[in-house]
Protein backbone atom coordinates (compact mmCIF):
# COMPACT_ATOMS: atom_id res chain seq x y z
CA UNK A 1 0.00 0.00 0.00
CA UNK A 2 1.59 3.17 -0.95
CA UNK A 3 1.83 5.96 1.84
CA UNK A 4 2.72 9.25 2.03
CA UNK A 5 4.12 11.39 5.30
CA UNK A 6 3.99 14.91 5.61
CA UNK A 7 6.30 17.02 8.28
CA UNK A 8 5.33 19.05 10.29
CA UNK A 9 2.11 18.88 10.27
CA UNK A 10 2.30 22.70 11.05
CA UNK A 11 5.19 25.46 10.55
CA UNK A 12 4.80 29.23 12.05
CA UNK A 13 7.59 31.11 10.27
CA UNK A 14 8.56 34.62 10.57
CA UNK A 15 8.64 36.44 7.22
CA UNK A 16 12.12 35.98 5.40
CA UNK A 17 12.52 32.92 7.47
CA UNK A 18 13.83 29.99 5.44
CA UNK A 19 12.66 26.49 5.74
CA UNK A 20 11.58 23.03 4.31
CA UNK A 21 8.90 21.01 4.70
CA UNK A 22 9.31 17.12 3.86
CA UNK A 23 7.29 14.54 2.27
CA UNK A 24 8.99 10.99 2.90
CA UNK A 25 7.25 8.34 0.89
CA UNK A 26 6.51 4.18 0.74
CA UNK A 27 5.44 3.15 -2.81
CA UNK A 28 6.27 0.47 -5.00
CA UNK A 29 7.15 2.06 -8.66
CA UNK A 30 7.37 6.27 -8.22
CA UNK A 31 5.95 7.46 -11.70
CA UNK A 32 5.77 10.85 -10.23
CA UNK A 33 5.82 13.41 -7.06
CA UNK A 34 3.14 15.98 -6.96
CA UNK A 35 3.53 19.37 -4.65
CA UNK A 36 0.24 21.05 -4.39
CA UNK A 37 -0.79 24.12 -2.61
CA UNK A 38 -4.22 24.89 -0.97
CA UNK A 39 -5.66 27.60 0.63
CA UNK A 40 -8.66 27.84 2.71
CA UNK A 41 -11.91 27.56 0.41
CA UNK A 42 -10.34 26.64 -2.75
CA UNK A 43 -9.44 23.64 -4.00
CA UNK A 44 -5.07 22.31 -4.59
CA UNK A 45 -3.44 24.55 -6.53
CA UNK A 46 -0.45 22.10 -8.58
CA UNK A 47 3.30 23.56 -8.26
CA UNK A 48 5.66 20.63 -9.41
CA UNK A 49 5.71 17.08 -10.31
CA UNK A 50 9.34 15.48 -9.83
CA UNK A 51 9.62 12.05 -11.61
CA UNK A 52 13.04 10.87 -10.67
CA UNK A 53 15.67 10.79 -7.91
CA UNK A 54 17.84 13.93 -8.14
CA UNK A 55 15.73 16.10 -9.95
CA UNK A 56 14.85 19.46 -8.50
CA UNK A 57 12.20 22.49 -9.58
CA UNK A 58 12.32 25.99 -9.21
CA UNK A 59 8.95 28.51 -8.95
CA UNK A 60 9.60 31.73 -7.09
CA UNK A 61 10.73 30.80 -3.24
CA UNK A 62 9.95 27.67 -3.82
CA UNK A 63 12.33 24.74 -4.70
CA UNK A 64 11.06 21.31 -4.69
CA UNK A 65 13.61 18.39 -4.70
CA UNK A 66 13.50 14.61 -4.84
CA UNK A 67 15.44 11.57 -3.18
CA UNK A 68 14.43 8.03 -3.81
CA UNK A 69 12.52 7.94 0.04
CA UNK A 70 11.45 11.86 0.39
CA UNK A 71 10.91 15.20 -1.29
CA UNK A 72 11.52 18.87 0.49
CA UNK A 73 9.68 21.78 -0.35
CA UNK A 74 12.40 24.89 0.23
CA UNK A 75 10.92 27.68 1.04
CA UNK A 76 13.23 30.59 0.60
CA UNK A 77 12.59 34.02 2.42
CA UNK A 78 8.79 33.92 2.29
CA UNK A 79 6.18 36.31 2.38
CA UNK A 80 3.01 36.28 4.28
CA UNK A 81 1.11 35.27 0.86
CA UNK A 82 2.94 31.87 1.04
CA UNK A 83 0.85 31.11 4.00
CA UNK A 84 -0.95 28.19 2.99
CA UNK A 85 -1.55 24.38 3.63
CA UNK A 86 0.95 22.47 1.01
CA UNK A 87 0.07 18.69 -0.06
CA UNK A 88 2.14 16.29 -0.90
CA UNK A 89 0.91 13.58 -3.86
CA UNK A 90 2.39 10.56 -5.42
CA UNK A 91 1.63 8.37 -8.10
CA UNK A 92 3.22 5.32 -8.02
CA UNK A 93 2.28 1.29 -9.45
CA UNK A 94 -0.29 1.02 -12.54
CA UNK A 95 -2.76 3.35 -10.08
CA UNK A 96 -4.49 6.11 -11.91
CA UNK A 97 -5.11 8.34 -9.20
CA UNK A 98 -2.62 9.91 -6.43
CA UNK A 99 -1.94 9.31 -2.87
CA UNK A 100 -1.90 12.33 -0.71
CA UNK A 101 0.10 13.04 2.23
CA UNK A 102 -1.86 14.62 5.39
CA UNK A 103 -0.70 18.15 4.54
CA UNK A 104 1.65 20.81 5.95
CA UNK A 105 -0.18 23.64 7.38
CA UNK A 106 2.50 27.14 7.04
CA UNK A 107 1.85 30.47 8.23
CA UNK A 108 4.14 32.97 7.66
CA UNK A 109 3.90 35.84 10.01
CA UNK A 110 4.89 39.77 9.50
CA UNK B 1 -10.87 29.69 -19.62
CA UNK B 2 -12.95 28.37 -16.56
CA UNK B 3 -10.48 25.15 -15.85
CA UNK B 4 -12.79 22.90 -13.82
CA UNK B 5 -15.73 23.93 -12.38
CA UNK B 6 -17.87 21.91 -9.99
CA UNK B 7 -21.26 23.04 -8.89
CA UNK B 8 -23.25 23.22 -6.04
CA UNK B 9 -20.53 24.46 -4.08
CA UNK B 10 -22.62 24.24 -0.69
CA UNK B 11 -25.59 22.06 0.13
CA UNK B 12 -27.19 20.18 3.15
CA UNK B 13 -28.93 16.96 3.01
CA UNK B 14 -31.12 14.82 4.74
CA UNK B 15 -29.64 11.26 5.67
CA UNK B 16 -31.04 9.09 2.42
CA UNK B 17 -31.95 11.80 0.46
CA UNK B 18 -30.07 11.48 -3.04
CA UNK B 19 -28.15 14.16 -4.75
CA UNK B 20 -25.65 14.27 -8.05
CA UNK B 21 -22.15 16.19 -8.31
CA UNK B 22 -21.35 17.93 -11.35
CA UNK B 23 -17.43 18.43 -12.76
CA UNK B 24 -17.16 20.06 -16.06
CA UNK B 25 -13.69 20.71 -17.40
CA UNK B 26 -13.12 22.64 -20.30
CA UNK B 27 -9.38 21.80 -21.42
CA UNK B 28 -10.19 18.60 -23.05
CA UNK B 29 -8.63 16.62 -20.82
CA UNK B 30 -9.10 12.88 -20.79
CA UNK B 31 -8.71 12.03 -17.30
CA UNK B 32 -11.46 12.69 -14.32
CA UNK B 33 -11.12 12.49 -10.49
CA UNK B 34 -13.17 12.09 -7.57
CA UNK B 35 -11.74 12.67 -4.57
CA UNK B 36 -13.19 13.75 -1.60
CA UNK B 37 -11.15 15.64 1.87
CA UNK B 38 -12.00 15.00 5.39
CA UNK B 39 -10.11 16.70 8.19
CA UNK B 40 -7.51 14.86 9.36
CA UNK B 41 -7.20 12.67 6.45
CA UNK B 42 -5.45 13.23 3.43
CA UNK B 43 -7.30 13.59 -0.02
CA UNK B 44 -8.80 10.28 -1.37
CA UNK B 45 -9.89 8.84 -4.50
CA UNK B 46 -13.50 8.10 -4.88
CA UNK B 47 -13.86 6.70 -8.44
CA UNK B 48 -11.90 8.01 -12.06
CA UNK B 49 -12.65 7.80 -15.23
CA UNK B 50 -9.73 7.82 -18.07
CA UNK B 51 -12.05 8.54 -20.83
CA UNK B 52 -15.77 9.10 -21.98
CA UNK B 53 -17.94 6.71 -21.45
CA UNK B 54 -15.37 4.69 -18.74
CA UNK B 55 -15.38 4.50 -15.17
CA UNK B 56 -13.16 2.51 -12.67
CA UNK B 57 -13.26 2.59 -8.68
CA UNK B 58 -11.05 4.25 -6.31
CA UNK B 59 -9.79 3.93 -3.05
CA UNK B 60 -13.32 4.59 -1.17
CA UNK B 61 -15.84 3.70 -3.88
CA UNK B 62 -18.61 2.45 -1.56
CA UNK B 63 -22.06 4.77 -1.35
CA UNK B 64 -21.12 6.36 -4.57
CA UNK B 65 -21.57 6.16 -8.30
CA UNK B 66 -20.32 8.33 -11.32
CA UNK B 67 -21.08 8.78 -15.09
CA UNK B 68 -19.05 9.96 -17.81
CA UNK B 69 -21.50 10.33 -20.85
CA UNK B 70 -19.54 13.53 -22.30
CA UNK B 71 -15.40 13.90 -21.94
CA UNK B 72 -15.95 17.17 -20.20
CA UNK B 73 -18.57 15.87 -17.64
CA UNK B 74 -17.88 13.51 -14.68
CA UNK B 75 -20.79 13.38 -12.05
CA UNK B 76 -20.47 12.09 -8.96
CA UNK B 77 -24.17 10.39 -7.33
CA UNK B 78 -24.85 9.72 -4.37
CA UNK B 79 -28.12 7.34 -3.94
CA UNK B 80 -28.82 7.28 -0.38
CA UNK B 81 -27.08 9.85 2.06
CA UNK B 82 -25.23 9.01 4.89
CA UNK B 83 -24.01 11.20 7.57
CA UNK B 84 -20.65 9.71 7.18
CA UNK B 85 -20.51 11.64 3.63
CA UNK B 86 -20.37 14.93 4.90
CA UNK B 87 -17.05 15.99 3.21
CA UNK B 88 -15.40 18.38 0.76
CA UNK B 89 -15.54 16.89 -2.65
CA UNK B 90 -12.71 17.38 -4.95
CA UNK B 91 -13.05 16.97 -8.84
CA UNK B 92 -9.67 17.20 -10.76
CA UNK B 93 -8.73 16.54 -14.64
CA UNK B 94 -4.99 15.75 -16.28
CA UNK B 95 -4.39 15.76 -19.82
CA UNK B 96 -4.06 13.45 -22.90
CA UNK B 97 -0.59 11.22 -22.60
CA UNK B 98 0.90 9.64 -19.90
CA UNK B 99 -1.11 9.17 -17.34
CA UNK B 100 1.05 10.39 -14.62
CA UNK B 101 0.40 14.60 -15.56
CA UNK B 102 -0.42 16.85 -13.04
CA UNK B 103 -4.03 16.63 -12.26
CA UNK B 104 -5.80 20.33 -11.91
CA UNK B 105 -8.50 20.57 -9.42
CA UNK B 106 -12.07 22.55 -9.26
CA UNK B 107 -12.60 24.40 -6.20
CA UNK B 108 -14.47 21.90 -4.48
CA UNK B 109 -18.33 21.20 -3.55
CA UNK B 110 -18.76 21.21 0.77
CA UNK B 111 -21.62 18.93 1.22
CA UNK B 112 -23.44 18.37 4.79
CA UNK B 113 -25.68 14.98 5.47
CA UNK B 114 -27.77 15.92 8.27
Amino acid sequence: EDQVTQSPEALRLQEGESSSLNCSYTVSGLRGLFWYRQDPGKGPEFLFTLYSAGEEKEKERLKATLTKKESFLHITAPKPEDSATYLCAVQAGSADGLTFGKGTHLIIQP
Amino acid sequence: NAGVTQTPKFRVLKTGQSMTLLCAQDMNHEYMYWYRQDPGMGLRLIHYSVGEGTTAKGEVPDGYNVSRLKKQNFLLGLESAAPSQTSVYFCASSPPGPSNQPQHFGDGTRLSIL
